[in-house]
């Protein structure tokens, strides 16, 4: 149980393109997600937490404007990098988390090169 | 704000335990938590363990907390080649909304 997918699992874009990252609970629903951003060899960072049916909370430095997040149902979060350019390749990975407890579960991660 | 550390690289040979540390700053950590991170993939929950224990074992991993120092530790006994990963620790707080900070992470080598 607890399993969280994201699609796609990779995407090659063209500057000024913008990019929609999904990410689903597959077995549970999930009040609460969140998205974190990571270069290679280094770790994890958060950029914004969303709760089902209100705005996303995004963190210090993070645009929201340029990474909109819609968190329309218990199951599914959406990223959308828009006007991507090529500082916004990275790995992109999103986890949910119940209401029940503190644990959150994270997805396979989507690596995002923007040309 | 948060600040969560960790060294950088540990190769230890098959059979071996490894030993990653990890050092915080926020006093007011509630949980501390233990990824596993293989290449190219999300992360794996290993263990995670509550600010007032001292220790927890779960199989072959075992956790170390030193809330004093703000010093946390995963031992893992009899380390395989699967175990070659990066391990992150990570701090959240009650009341966070379970907003974690994770360390810089720690690439695991074991060799033969």
């Amino acid at each position: 149980g607890a399993v969280v997918s994201q699609h796609p699992s990779w995407v090659i874009c063209k500057s000024g393109t913008s990019v929609k990252i999904e990410c689903r609970s597959l077995d549970f629903q999930a009040t609460t997600m969140f998205w974190y951003r990571q270069f290679p060899k280094q770790s994890l960072m958060l950029m914004a937490t969303s709760n089902e049916g209100s705005k996303a909370t995004y963190e210090q430095g993070v645009e929201k404007d340029k990474f909109l997040i819609n968190h329309a149902s218990l199951t599914l979060s959406t990223l959308t990098v828009t006007s991507a350019h090529p500082e916004d390749s990275s790995f992109y990975i999103c986890s949910a988390r119940t209401g029940t407890n503190n644990e959150q579960f994270f997805g396979p991660g989507t690596r995002l090169t923007v040309l | 704000g948060e600040d969560v550390e960790q060294s950088l690289f540990l190769s230890v040979r098959e059979g071996d335990s490894s030993v990653i540390n990890c050092t915080y700053t926020d006093s007011s950590s509630t949980y501390l938590y233990w990824y596993k991170q293989e290449p190219g993939a999300g992360l794996q929950l290993l263990t995670y363990i509550f600010s007032n224990m001292d220790m927890k074992q779960d199989q072959r991993l075992t956790v170390l907390l030193n809330k004093k120092d703000k010093h946390l530790s995963l031992r893992i006994a009899d380390t395989q080649t699967g175990d070659s990963a990066i391990y992150f620790c990570a701090e959240s707080r009650t009341g966070t909304a379970s907003k974690l900070t994770f360390g810089t992470g720690t690439r695991l080598q074991v060799t033969l």
